[in-house]
């Protein structure tokens, strides 16, 4: 059974300062990784996936990841926050595409805060 | 081009009562997937349609039910409501993973918030 751990349910940040959020996944196949975020009151939004190319994504708004298969570990990270990162962040598991139907298995999600 | 759109996006419900949530997918996609996300928690997967009919199914009872329609669009029904049920319910749009064109990356919806009392 595939499953996702988000290590720390609120991270705080200065303005400026780098973003580091944990994701640990559990596999028994190869899997692709996502990370979305979600603002309040809003749908998910995609920011990067990792789908078995290159361990180094980047993502959209200066977020990038790396997967590390020995780690099992998909931490996100962006060198420098900014306001308008503050949200809600949750990583996400896929078997890879063999069966034909793709679901998600998220994590339990990271409140990031960011303050001036 | 409109992402995925759902309705309602708010609506009240009392016990035992039965809700229908819609959602109509991203312009070109042809598999539908619904979430539960509890406050506080990550989306729970419910089930997904392809091709109208269900084709996986999370850990839901049967009083969760769904339908595909020919146009792609999707509902999601619950009946006998309990209080547990109160939550953010996700639509996700895709092209069918493994197809020719099916990346797996999912787009969802802004939710239907549904509040039981």
């Amino acid at each position: 059974a595939q499953s996702v751990t988000q290590l720390g349910s609120h991270v705080s940040v200065s303005e400026g300062a780098l973003v580091l959020l944990r994701c640990n996944y559990s596999s028994s196949v190869p899997p692709y990784l996502f990370w979305y975020v979600q603002y309040p009151n809003q749908g998910l939004q995609l920011l990067l996936k990792y789908t078995s190319a290159a361990t180094l994504v980047k993502g959209i708004n200066g977020f990038e990841a790396e997967f590390k298969k020995s780690e099992t570990s998909f931490h996100l990270t962006k060198p420098s926050a900014h306001m308008s990162d503050a949200a809600e962040y949750f990583c996400a598991v896929s078997p890879t595409l063999t069966g034909g139907y793709n679901k998600l298995i998220f994590g339990a999600g990271t409140r990031l805060a960011v303050h001036p | 081009d409109a992402g995925v759109t759902q309705s309602p996006t708010h609506l009240i419900k009392t016990r035992g009562q039965q809700v229908t949530l819609r959602c109509s997918p991203k312009s070109g996609h042809d598999t539908v997937s619904w979430y539960q996300q509890a406050l506080g928690q990550g989306p729970q997967f419910i089930f997904q349609y392809y091709e109208e009919e269900e084709r996986q199914r999370g850990n839901f009872p049967d009083r969760f039910s769904g339908h595909q329609f020919p146009n792609y669009s999707s509902e999601l029904n619950v009946n006998a409501l309990l209080l547990g049920d109160s939550a953010l319910y996700l639509c996700a749009s895709s092209l069918l993973a493994g197809g020719p064109k099916g990346t797996g990356e999912l787009f969802f919806g802004e939710g239907s918030r549904l509040t039981v009392l």
